[in-house]
């Protein structure tokens, strides 16, 4: 069966600060791979995704980035971290037509 | 309609009512329409995908059915009980992605 990960599970770092998030899905080859926010009081935001390794589509301009460097891997970073990027980060994957997606259990980030 | 919308965006129910709530989305270019019930601090978890006109689908006490010529679906609970209490999205195909609604918050009370 599959499985994804995510870590770590929370996060606080100084305005300023650069950021690395990992997701990493086991049982499974080629997945579709996703990076969502919620920010506080907000609902479920996409960031990016990728069908396939070293593939990126972004969806909101901003000073995140992310990265695939292996088939089951995906990476989101940032320089230089903002208050605004304060949220709880999703990572997800989907396979097929259907398309239909599965979580992690998500990476709460606070930036102070 | 462009993008998914759903309502009402929050709802207060009794314990043991049942109640129901709207998702609507584009009916051109239909491929499949998905709900997730999302509690606080967790991640999103599947209920359901439809996929054809006329589509009911059902999980215990909770139950869907999807309108693609029209453009809508209803998620329906019977009996609601407090751990109901979550945020229900849907969403729709396009591409590879999936497009969101914002949600409907249901909060059961006892």
């Amino acid at each position: 069966s599959q499985t994804i990960h995510q870590w770590p599970a929370t996060l606080v770092q100084p305005v300023g600060s650069p950021l690395s998030l990992e997701c990493t899905v086991e049982g499974t080859s080629n997945p579709n791979l996703y990076w969502y926010r919620q920010a506080a009081g907000r609902g479920l935001q996409l960031l990016f995704y990728s069908v396939g390794i070293g593939q990126i589509s972004s969806e909101v301009p901003q000073n995140l980035s992310a990265s695939r460097p292996q088939d089951r891997q995906f990476i989101l970073s940032s320089k230089k971290l903002l208050l605004s990027d304060s949220g709880f980060y999703l990572c997800a994957w989907s396979e097929g037509r259907v398309y239909e997606q599965f979580f992690g259990p998500g990476t709460r980030l606070t930036v102070l | 309609i462009l993008n998914v919308e759903q309502s009402p965006q929050s709802l207060h129910v009794q314990e043991g009512d049942s109640t129901n709530f709207t998702c609507s989305f584009p009916s051109s270019n239909f491929y499949a329409l998905h709900w997730y019930r999302w509690e606080t601090a967790k991640s999103p978890e599947a209920l359901f995908v439809m996929t054809l006109n006329g589509d009911e689908k059902k999980k215990g006490r909770i139950s869907a059915t999807l309108n693609t010529k029209e453009g809508y679906s209803y998620l329906y609970i019977k009996g609601s009980q407090p751990e109901d209490s979550a945020t229900y999205l849907c969403a729709f195909n396009r591409d590879y992605q999936l497009i969101w609604g914002a949600g409907t918050k249901l909060i059961i009370k006892p």
